[in-house]
């Protein structure tokens, strides 16, 4: 079946740095990638999302890359703030259908000052 | 504004007793979602729809029953045969078929009394 898998966290950064969270997937199609972050004791929300192979997903200074090779989405950005700690869900969908979707289980970034 | 609303935010359950947990939504989107959310497992899917009337069991639907009988409600239902219903549970709504991402309301979190 399809299945993501990311970095265990929590991911601890300091203020300015370079942060970057992996996600790999298995997939029987072709899917769409996605990434949502949930602030804590909210819903999820969509930061950014690519449907096809190469594209760039980007939103708020985060950046991910749909790569079919390595059958990766890693997301990334360039200069944390401590307003980015949350969770992070790597997902995905096929695309057909209304399908559903297969999310990794999440990763913890908490930033210091 | 458009979006989804579950309610309660926080419900609790004593030994035995069936609960309801609403989920509306304003966005005319056709498919809702079910999803559980345990700390360290990611989100499951319970149940989802495509259309009024129509519904399919997801990965964990055991102890769970929803319906579909309006476009903009989905409810679900925690029954007692549900025996470790402690968790946090999100519904989402999806606009289209295909790669259009899902929307994500505040999340109920459910405790045992």
């Amino acid at each position: 079946g399809d299945s993501v898998t990311q970095m265990e966290g929590p991911v601890t950064l300091s203020e300015e740095a370079f942060l970057t969270i992996n996600c790999t997937y298995t997939a029987t199609g072709y899917p769409s990638l996605f990434w949502y972050v949930q602030y804590p004791g909210e819903g999820l929300q969509l930061l950014l999302k690519a449907t096809k192979a190469d594209d760039k997903g980007s939103n708020k200074g985060f950046e991910a890359t749909y790569r079919k090779e390595t059958t990766s989405f890693h997301l990334e950005k360039g200069s944390v703030q401590v307003s980015d700690s949350a969770v992070y869900f790597c997902a995905l969908s096929l695309n057909s259908g209304y399908s559903t979707l297969t999310f990794g289980k999440g990763t913890m970034l908490l930033v210091s000052p | 504004d458009g979006g989804i609303t579950q309610s309660p935010k926080y419900l609790f359950r004593k030994e035995g007793q069936n609960v309801t947990l609403s989920c509306e939504q304003n966005l005319n989107h056709d498919a809702m979602y079910w999803y559980r959310q345990d700390p360290g497992q990611g989100l499951r899917l319970i149940y989802y729809s495509q259309i009024v009337n129509d519904f399919q069991k997801g990965d964990i639907a055991e102890g769970y029953s929803v319906s579909r009988e309006k476009k903009e409600s989905f409810p679900l239902t925690v029954t007692s045969a549900q025996k470790n219903p402690t968790a946090f549970y999100l519904c989402a709504s999806k606009a289209g078929q295909g790669t259009q991402p899902q929307h994500f309301g505040d999340g109920t979190r459910l405790s045992i009394l």
